[in-house]
């Protein structure tokens, strides 16, 4: 399957601050998408992004296809924002590989 | 309500017990999965199903097993449990066409 490698493996954050949280995959897809594991363990759907850009709020992603990576960006941080975000990636939605997490902590 | 529901939400079970995982969805989607995440890794699929008929295996099927009752309830039991199965354990779907997955609120399993 797909290798997905996430960057950086742990972020600690200024509240406030910005950042960029990097997704590197092996192989072109057809299905990309961002969660956010928060505190309690529950996986939330932050960005659907096979390619292009999309913004939601605070949050941004970016998935550049031909040079297979995608980017999420964490504007104005809040201590909301903590916890581990995933990227995951593959050709379609059954064959889905999940990279190791980013864990963020964003301090008051 | 959630679109996703499992249950239960935790577990503990000792070693050589059956248990079942239940998931159960709102959506309407025709398609259901199951995935493991363990410590400090990403998830990991268990098991997908296209519908009632159609169940595939997945990464990590070995001492696993899943029923599609339903368009709307797709379970996973493991047979005899073992202490290395101890994971968090999430139940997602999707439509055909869309790609999109979404997700249950997660299953916390212990086996002791």
């Amino acid at each position: 399957g797909i290798q997905v490698e996430q960057s950086p493996p742990d972020l600690i954050l200024q509240e406030g601050a910005n950042s960029t949280l990097r997704c590197n995959f092996s192989d072109s897809v057809n299905n990309l998408q961002w969660f956010h594991q928060n505190p309690w363990g529950q996986l939330i759907n932050l960005f659907y992004i096979p390619s292009g850009t999309k913004q939601n709020g605070r949050l941004s992603a970016t998935t550049v296809a031909t040079e297979r990576y995608s980017l999420l960006y964490i504007s104005s941080s809040q201590t909301t924002d903590s916890g581990v975000y995933f990227c995951a990636a593959g050709p379609n939605d059954y064959k889905l590989s999940f990279g190791a997490g980013t864990t963020v902590t964003v301090r008051a | 309500d959630a679109d996703v529901t499992q249950t239960p939400r935790n577990r503990i079970t000792k070693t050589g017990k059956r248990i079942m995982l239940e998931c159960s969805q709102t959506k309407g989607h025709d398609r259901m999965y199951w995935y493991r995440q363990d410590p400090g890794l990403g998830l990991r699929l268990i098991y997908y199903s296209f519908d009632v008929k159609d169940i595939n295996k997945g990464e990590i099927s070995d001492g696993y097993s899943v029923s599609r009752q339903a368009q709307a309830k797709f379970s996973l039991s493991l047979e005899s449990a073992i202490p290395n199965q101890t994971a968090l354990y999430f139940c997602a779907t999707s439509d055909r066409g869309q790609d999109e997955a979404f997700f249950g609120q997660g299953t916390r399993l212990t086996v002791v």
